[in-house]
């Protein structure tokens, strides 16, 4: 089956841009999380979307958002980027996000974003 | 606020060596425990974790939970060049993730 797909796989913005990140996850699951990750912050809770609904999110400023559609693909949002933004974003996706029951996340490839 | 501290942050062995990386955690309200190798982008699952004492083994790997310490290790027996990865820890709870800055492990032929 397919794995989770995550569009586009590079990206270069300017600051002060804004940038929209697409993940599609596995079939059938419904929970998409997404995630930073930095040389030095390392892997870093953005939110977590079930059935279109937020149900937790990070410590991250209101310039990242996000949204699930009813297919259960997501988007992730970042205005106004700063040069501090840039990072790979990884999405993730299981059954149902509660970690006993989704038997682990399974991650997207990511999307590296360059703001400069 | 929960964390989840990894240690060593980077390893490097000989092949066929064995080597314990070592996750510590402190969560509100403990639910599962995570292990991932990521390579180059995306973290592959390895093990979850919910209950102490009991071996998870997957070939070479192996992990154990220890819910009175606050603590998980993962071996790795008879390296191989193969193993060389970021190995991260996770606890997952309450609809989130939080993940250790990871132990960068590297093998040498």
């Amino acid at each position: 089956k397919a794995g989770v797909t995550q569009t586009p796989r590079y990206l270069i913005k300017t600051r002060g841009q804004q940038v929209t990140l697409s993940c599609s996850p596995i079939s059938g699951h419904r929970s998409v999380s997404w995630y930073q990750q930095t040389p030095g912050q390392g892997l870093q809770f953005l939110f977590e979307y079930f059935s279109e609904t937020q149900r937790n999110k990070g410590n991250f400023p209101g310039r990242f958002s996000g949204r699930q559609f009813s297919n259960s693909r997501s988007e992730m949002n970042v205005s106004t980027l700063e040069l501090g933004d840039s990072a790979l974003y990884l999405c993730a996706s299981s059954l149902n996000g509660l970690g006993e029951w989704a038997y682990g996340y399974t991650f997207g490839s990511g999307t590296r974003l360059t703001v400069v | 606020e929960d964390k989840v501290v990894q240690s060593p942050l980077s390893l490097v062995v000989h092949e066929g060596d064995t080597v314990t990386l070592n996750c510590s955690y402190e969560v509100t309200n403990f639910r599962s425990l995570l292990w991932y190798k990521q390579e180059k982008k995306a973290p592959t699952f390895l093990f979850m974790l919910t209950s102490s004492g009991i071996e998870k083994k997957s070939g070479r790997l192996s992990s154990i939970l220890d819910k009175k310490e606050l603590f998980s290790i993962l071996n790795i027996t008879a390296t191989q060049t193969g193993d060389s990865a970021v190995y991260l820890c996770a606890h997952t709870g309450g609809f989130k993730t939080i993940f250790g800055a990871g132990t960068r492990l590297f093998v040498k032929a």
